[in-house]
């Protein structure tokens, strides 16, 4: 029954491979949201999508598309993938008064 | 939103009451003090928000000043597993789910035995 769900947990690939990251949400929310927390430890705003369509790109790289087929999930696909992209990576969704994110998926480019 | 300052870390004894402050000088009448935490290795959780008065809920209290220029989120008990970086979020409730959540650095609590 967990809330908001990442998978996978842990990614480790190598520089110029494609990978995806699944985020699904069954609370009902109408936004999502992925942010990235780099080594530094800090929570950035990658994407947000309101009823599937696209509304917040800060200004990311093209190597990452968000893509979301219903309200309930947010993926993101990144192409190409070079070694400042290791980071934890964090699904959100959010009512009005708050957020509620997932555990995180951990991705390691070697 | 407006910026926010908070100490880079704080200890707290464990069964004493953990105050952590911030400062939001610049906030404006229609923006909100919201605190999240994250445990290690976790998701940021959601702990509280409040616009102008003082709010409680199971997890902590939070009192914001009258000026709100600043505010505090008291923690009454701590325990150990309240050990995680606290984040002090300022944010306009525009009324809709969609909205941008900027975190800082944030406080690292840590509470000792």
């Amino acid at each position: 029954d967990t809330a908001v769900s990442q998978t996978p947990k842990y990614l480790v690939t190598q520089m110029g491979n494609d990978k995806s990251i699944k985020c699904e949400q069954n609370l009902g929310h109408d936004t999502m949201y992925w942010y990235k927390q780099d080594s530094k430890k800090f929570l950035k705003i990658m994407f947000s999508y309101n009823n599937k369509e696209l509304i917040i790109n800060e200004t990311v790289p093209n190597r990452f598309s968000p893509k979301s087929p219903d309200k309930a999930h947010l993926n993101l696909h990144i192409n190409s993938l070079e070694l400042g992209d290791s980071a934890v990576y964090f699904c959100a969704s959010s009512r009005r008064d708050g957020y509620t994110f997932g555990s995180g998926t951990r991705l390691t480019v070697v | 939103d407006a910026k926010t300052t908070q100490p880079t870390s704080m200890d707290c004894a464990e069964g004493r009451a953990a105050n952590l402050p911030c400062n939001h000088s610049t906030i404006s009448g229609n923006e909100y003090v919201y605190w999240y935490r994250q445990i290690h290795s976790q998701g940021p959780q959601y702990i509280i928000h409040g616009l102008k008065n003082n709010e409680t809920n199971e997890m902590a209290s939070l009192i914001i000043t009258e000026d709100r220029k600043s505010s505090t989120l008291i923690l009454p008990h701590a325990t150990l597993r309240d050990t995680a970086v606290y984040y002090c979020i300022v944010r306009v409730d525009s009324g809709g789910s969609n909205y941008k959540l900027t975190f800082g650095k944030g406080t690292l609590l840590t509470v000792n035995p």
